[in-house]
């Protein structure tokens, strides 16, 4: 029973290239989420998404980032004309339902921003 | 939203020590989970507990929801126990918080 995926494990990108992060969740899981870690620091949210469906981006920066779990295939985050300032680690989560499920997190991307 | 404070942020045994970790939040809570990332920054789910008591070889867990806390234990720590401990709950929406996280070292 495979958990959750992510690929790639590490990214390098120049200034201004855009970045694609993929995750792919547990079998039976319809729920992801994507969390950014920076060095020394917790968790924090990004966006809540179901098939085909963002229920929840509150977390997400306005601009250069959007997210799409489509009905076929994995999740993707995508980050625009990247910066320094989107160096971290990037973490997806799955999980079988909505309010109160357990998560279950993949192993993650760094991203490095040269 | 909902605030998560963990505590001490850091903490050092030599191994074979017992200790115990704390989170506390500031609102009701309809999902707290404890994970360990470790040092090579994968996060392994430790504890899903939002209220109650659970235990699970060398570690447990008690939720005291009423009381707006948690506390995880580790027994005779090793050195694999090493890294960062988080607790992330899920207040009224189903936006999870993390807290800052416990960052442990076990000496051989």
């Amino acid at each position: 029973n495979a958990g959750v995926m992510q690929n790639p494990r590490h990214l390098v990108r120049r200034r201004g290239q855009e970045a694609r992060l993929r995750c792919s969740p547990m079998k039976g899981h319809s729920h992801v989420y994507w969390y950014r870690q920076l060095p020394e620091e917790g968790l924090k949210f990004m966006v809540y998404l179901q098939k085909e469906n963002i229920i929840d981006e509150s977390g997400m920066p306005k601009e250069r980032f959007s997210a799409e779990f489509p009905k076929e295939g994995p999740s993707i985050l995508r980050i625009q004309q990247v910066v320094r300032g989107d160096s971290a680690a990037y973490f997806c989560a799955s999980s079988p339902g909505g309010i109160g499920h357990e998560q279950y997190f993949g192993p993650g991307t760094r991203l490095t921003v040269t | 939203g909902i605030q998560v404070e963990q505590s001490p942020p850091d903490l050092i045994l030599q191994e074979g020590a017992n200790s115990t970790l704390r989170c506390n939040f500031s609102d009701s809570v309809n999902n707290l989970q404890w994970f360990h990332q470790n040092p090579w920054g994968q996060l392994i789910n430790l504890f899903y507990i939002p209220s109650g008591t659970k235990q699970n070889g060398r570690l447990s867990a008690t939720t005291v929801a009423t009381e707006r806390y948690s506390l995880l234990y580790i027994s005779s720590s090793q050195t694999t126990d090493s890294g960062v401990y988080f607790c992330a709950v899920e207040g009224g929406s189903y936006i999870p918080t993390f807290g800052r996280g416990t960052s442990l070292i076990v000496h051989p």
